[in-house]
């Protein structure tokens, strides 16, 4: 267990839908990172959270938001899904804002769109 | 932008035998990590490499940063069914310590007994 808590573990929608995950990171991490995980590109950094401020953005688009609450935990909204958002989305954390430090991943949110 | 490539894509190996997978970066590494992600599981850090040159090891594996910090290896001895997984190399794009994290496509690593 590595202290990442990630919600839902499976989501089913549909096209053109809204849904939101949640990430609670592990306890005294202040940065939280989301990638998305598909087959044909591999673990894709989407965006970095530090203290409650965006530290660093990655590949993602713009249906796609973050946020980073003051208890720290974080949810990735996904908004007007596309059949290619399917996906594993996976949320870690760290101590730091440094990337250069090791990050934790929670067990992830499989979503599924249809 | 940066690139981050491993290869092989996939490996089969019969339990015993040793494995390696290679990542190659198209720009210089402040630093690099190794990720094993378990079949149907969450990728999970195995290591940090900073140095040039570096080489450390963990029991049976043993990792490598390239003299140029723009390469790295892990190897494993005697592959156990226990090492089967994908595994990642991870490097900052733009060659520090902040920002974004690029993984490689990783090395998918079967293991027959």
């Amino acid at each position: 267990d590595s202290g990442v808590t990630q919600t839902p573990k499976h989501l089913i929608t549909a096209t053109g839908q809204r849904v939101t995950l949640r990430c609670s990171p592990r306890s005294g991490d202040l940065s939280v990172y989301w990638y998305q995980q598909s087959l044909d590109q591999g673990l894709q950094f989407l965006i970095q959270y530090y203290n409650g401020e965006e530290r660093a953005k990655g590949n993602i688009l713009e249906r796609f938001s973050a946020q980073q609450f003051p208890d720290l935990h974080s949810e990735l909204n996904l908004s007007s899904l596309e059949l290619g958002d399917s996906a594993l989305y996976f949320c870690a954390s760290s101590a730091f804002s440094r990337i250069d430090t090791e990050a934790f991943f929670g067990q992830g949110t499989r979503l599924t769109v249809v | 932008g940066q690139q981050v490539m491993q290869i092989p894509q996939y490996q089969h190996v019969q339990e015993g035998e040793d494995f390696t997978t290679y990542c190659n970066s198209s720009t210089t590494l402040s630093n690099i990590q190794w990720y094993k992600q378990r079949p149907g599981g969450h990728p999970v850090f195995l290591i940090q490499l900073v140095k040039s040159g570096e080489v450390k090891k963990q029991k049976r594996l043993t990792f490598q940063f390239g003299e140029a910090k723009k390469n790295s290896s892990l190897h494993i001895t005697a592959t156990q069914t226990t090492d089967v997984g994908t595994y990642f190399c991870a490097g900052p794009r733009g060659g520090t310590s902040y920002g974004k994290l690029t993984f490689g496509q990783g090395t998918i690593l079967t293991v027959h007994p």
